[in-house]
């Protein structure tokens, strides 16, 4: 049981924009900033997000992030089947005094 | 640029310790924390712990008794060791650059090693 929750799957068609959610509370996400990974099968994950909605280099402008309260979401727009992973949100929490995860969410590109 | 290796044992018995380590190839050990985190189906990914480049630690307080990490500056190098490993421990492990440990930023990631534990 992860304590940032996220759905476990999302889908769309190529071109389409997609949203992920992550949901946390005041211990997490209300007092820190969201951070966004992307996991294809087989590797580590790929740090997408940063900061809320800082994008690292690399990282196309297609993927943006946001933080509202104690949620966060991803948005891909332009879906690509190359977009086709796992993504999960990150945050500090205050209890752990480190970072929290998402379950993850398993896109799928239609 | 900066290249994360890790390497260790992949089976243990219940109450064994787990025993990784992960060198970093680049300029910038000392400059950053590294961190241990680890993905299992039941509990997705979960942080270890860190530390830094003179030695300085914090651990998941979940773990907290059973993990110790430790660092060899001059071979850019980090390890973690988990005692008492029980099934529950099965997982990938990763080792990590974190340039915002305390959010989960993380920039650098080694391959990650299967760890299965097992009687």
């Amino acid at each position: 049981q992860s304590v940032l929750t996220q759905p476990p799957s999302a889908s769309g068609t190529p071109g389409q924009r997609v949203t992920i959610s992550c949901s946390g509370s005041s211990s997490n996400i209300g007092s820190s900033t969201v951070n966004w990974y992307q996991q294809l099968p087989g590797t580590a994950p790929k740090l997408l997000i940063y900061s809320n909605y800082q994008r690292p280099s690399g990282v196309p402008a297609r993927f943006s992030g946001s933080k509202s309260g104690t949620s966060a979401s991803l948005a891909i727009s332009g879906l690509q089947s190359e977009d086709e992973a796992d993504y999960y949100c990150a945050a500090g929490d205050d209890s752990l005094h480190g970072p929290v995860f998402g379950g993850g969410t398993k896109l799928t590109v239609l | 640029q900066v290249h994360l290796q890790q390497w260790g044992a992949g089976l243990l018995k219940p109450s064994e310790t787990l025993s990784l380590s992960c060198v970093v190839y680049g300029d910038s050990f000392i400059d950053y924390r590294w961190s241990w985190i680890r993905q299992s189906p039941g509990k997705g990914l979960e942080w270890i712990g860190e530390i830094n480049h003179s030695g300085s630690t914090n651990y998941n307080p979940s773990l907290n008794s059973r993990v110790t990490i430790s660092v060899d500056t001059s071979k850019n190098h980090f390890s973690l060791k988990l005692s008492s490993v029980t099934a529950a421990d099965t997982a990938v492990y990763y080792c990590a650059r974190g340039f915002d440990i305390l959010t989960g930023a993380f920039d650098y990631w080694g391959q990650g090693a299967l760890v299965t534990v097992s009687s």
